[in-house]
Parts: structure tokens; C-alpha cells; sequence
């Protein structure tokens, strides 16, 4: 079964210091794979999706991630945080063999002055 | 593009009652929907896909007669909570797809319910 995992419940960094959200996901294929970002109260802002080709993926807002198929991951980077990028992040992997897309538990990010 | 809206934003009804939300896709058809809860400080849980004209499509331990689902036309699509109780206070997400980007999914803003 698929299924992907945040193993950071939550992270603090400084601002103005580098990032990094790791995301494992289990799928048998070649995995279509989503950055999501949600403030509170809000719904979800697509980051970056991967499909295929470059395994480095640049999203909005300053954002890379990087498909790394032998470690079945999918890393969110960021070289600067500001702290507007406060907020819930999800990783997420859709079905290639329909539209279902799995969620992971998300990874709260805090930002430090 | 790829707006999706969501009315209302908030909802308070009393135990008992049926509420309706509304997920709209505003500037493209939207050949399937998907309606998701979300529990506080925690994931997405899809509760059901639609699509256009046709039966919603629920997943497992979702009811189906509690949590009525209409995808009425490609850009319309409503749930309707039925006899809501207060168990079933949560923020409900919808997003849609196109036929396109059928991988990618386009989040409405999500509305919260509170049943008292």
C-alpha cells in the first residue's frame, strides 16, 4: 500500500538559515509527488510537484525539492527561511493508476527571529 | 487560474441539522472533485472523489448516507452533512482536477464546521 511519511512532527529554524523537510514515500512505480503548503485556517498551496524528468524540482516562493529514487524521498529545501514561511507543510504522493492522492501527517514549521 | 472556492468559509449549526458547502471551480471544469477532513494538527483525509454526473465515489468508513455528495455539473460540486452531531466539527477541504493535470489537485480555501 502507498503511503508517506514526515518524520519531523515539527521543526524551528532560524530566519534567514537554511531548511530542509524530509519526506520518505512507499509506491511501487515511479510516484507522482506534491509539496503542499497551508497556513492555519487556509487551504493547501501547491509548492512544486514532481512527474518527471529532473529529479530537482524548483517550486514557488524559493522552494527545491529532489527526487531521490533509491532513498524513496523527496526532500523540501529552502537556502533562506523568512519567516512568513511559517506554517504546515505536506508532502504527498498521488496514484498513477487513478486520482487518489495520499497525504503525509505534516510537518509544522517554526520560525525563529 | 485554477481557482477553486469554497462557501460558506464558516458554519455554526445545531446538533441535528443538515449543512451545505459548496465547492466551486472558478475558472476551469473540473472533471473530478474531492472532498477531505481534516482534524486539528492533523493530515488530510480524503473522504470521498466525484465526478461530474456521476455517483461519488467514498472511502472506507466514510457514510456515505451522512456525508451526501453531488457533483452536479464541472464546476459545482456540494456536500451536504446530514443530521450533523458534534463529532462531526472539522475543517472540510475540497479540491478539484482537471482532465488536463489529472494529477494535480487545486485546494478550495476549506470550511470550518461547528456543530453545537
Amino acid at each position: 500500500a502507498q503511503s508517506v511519511t514526515q518524520p519531523d512532527i515539527h521543526i524551528t529554524v532560524s530566519e534567514g538559515a537554511s531548511l530542509e523537510l524530509r519526506c520518505n514515500y512507499s509506491y511501487g512505480a515511479t510516484p507522482y509527488l506534491f509539496w503542499y503548503v497551508q497556513s492555519p485556517g487556509q487551504g493547501l498551496q501547491l509548492l512544486l510537484k514532481y512527474f518527471s524528468g529532473d529529479t530537482l524540482v524548483q517550486g514557488i516562493k524559493g522552494f527545491e525539492a529532489e527526487f531521490k529514487r533509491s532513498q524513496s524521498s523527496f526532500n523540501l529545501r529552502k537556502p533562506s527561511v523568512h519567516w512568513s514561511d511559517a506554517a504546515e507543510y505536506f508532502c504527498a504522493v498521488a496514484h498513477t493508476g487513478g486520482f487518489k492522492t495520499i497525504f503525509g501527517a505534516g510537518t509544522r514549521l517554526f520560525v525563529k527571529a | 487560474g485554477a481557482v477553486v472556492s469554497q462557501h460558506p468559509s464558516r458554519v455554526i449549526c445545531k446538533s441535528g441539522t443538515s449543512v451545505k458547502i459548496e465547492c466551486r471551480s472558478l475558472d476551469f471544469q473540473a472533471t473530478t472533485m474531492f472532498w477531505y477532513r481534516q482534524f486539528p494538527k492533523k493530515s488530510l483525509m480524503l473522504m470521498a472523489t466525484s465526478n461530474e454526473g456521476s455517483k461519488a465515489t467514498y472511502e472506507q468508513g466514510v457514510e456515505k448516507d451522512k456525508f451526501l455528495i453531488n457533483h452536479a455539473s464541472l464546476t459545482l460540486s456540494t456536500l451536504t452533512v446530514t443530521s450533523a452531531h458534534p463529532e462531526d466539527s472539522s475543517f472540510y477541504i475540497c479540491s478539484a482536477s482537471t482532465a488536463t493535470d489529472s494529477y494535480e489537485q487545486y485546494f478550495g480555501p476549506g470550511t470550518r464546521l461547528t456543530v453545537t
